[in-house]
């Protein structure tokens, strides 16, 4: 069973501009949800897609956006980048709408922004 | 507001020594609370769902254990790889499908 992916795993940027980050979920998973995690402090939730549409959203501003693909893949795309979205990118992925399935984590892309 | 508090937030035991991890909460309705473990510059491992008051789930050295406010994880016996930030979470009744509010963490360093 493959684990969840994601890709790259280090990137720097300037401020201003645009990245995106991918996400391979977990097989047999077919719902993804994506958080940010400052140094020191636990992830948040950004967003969660289920079957290829937005199904839920934490308090992010909408240059935050993102794919879901229908092999159940994920891209966050973030635009206008400022120092402050300087983090870990997680993704999530899990079998339904996470109602109270367990959420499985990838490693993380590392975002610093200069 | 849903919130989760982790205490302490940092905890250095010998190998052998056991401990207890707390994670208080305050949530409109319990639909599940996690926990985590992370490693540095990793993503977190899932190890347990707690739903309801009283229950408990084990695994190796940790016992997890839920209340109607607070949750423990206990670590019996330590060892120098159960070093890691471990993470509580709760999910929310009526909240955004999928969103998991976390604490801050707990680092546990366990010494040889």
């Amino acid at each position: 069973e493959t684990g969840v992916t994601q890709s790259p795993t280090h990137l720097i940027k300037t401020r201003g501009q645009q990245v995106t980050l991918r996400c391979s979920s977990q097989s047999g998973h077919n719902t993804v949800s994506w958080y940010q995690q400052a140094l020191g402090q636990g992830p948040q939730f950004i967003f969660q897609y289920y079957r290829e549409e937005e199904n839920g959203r934490g308090n992010f501003p909408p240059r935050f956006s993102g794919l879901q693909f229908p092999n159940y893949s994920s891209e966050l795309n973030v635009n206008a980048l400022e120092l402050d979205d300087s983090a870990l990118y997680l993704c999530a992925s899990s079998r339904g709408l996470a109602g109270r399935d367990e959420q499985f984590f990838g490693p993380g892309t590392r975002l610093t922004v200069l | 507001e849903d919130q989760v508090t982790q205490s302490p937030e940092a905890l250095r035991l010998q190998e052998g020594e056991s401990s207890s991890l707390n994670c208080s909460y305050t949530v409109s309705g319990l639909r599940g609370l996690f926990w985590y473990r992370q490693d540095p510059g990793k993503g977190p491992e899932f190890l347990f769902t707690l739903y309801s008051a009283g229950e408990e789930k084990e695994k190796e050295r940790l016992k997890a254990t839920l209340t109607k406010k607070e949750s423990f994880l206990h670590i019996t016996a330590p060892k120098p790889e159960d070093s890691a930030t471990y993470l509580c979470a709760v999910q929310a009744h009526g909240g955004s499908q999928g969103n998991l509010i976390f604490g801050k963490g707990t680092k546990l360093s366990v010494k040889p």
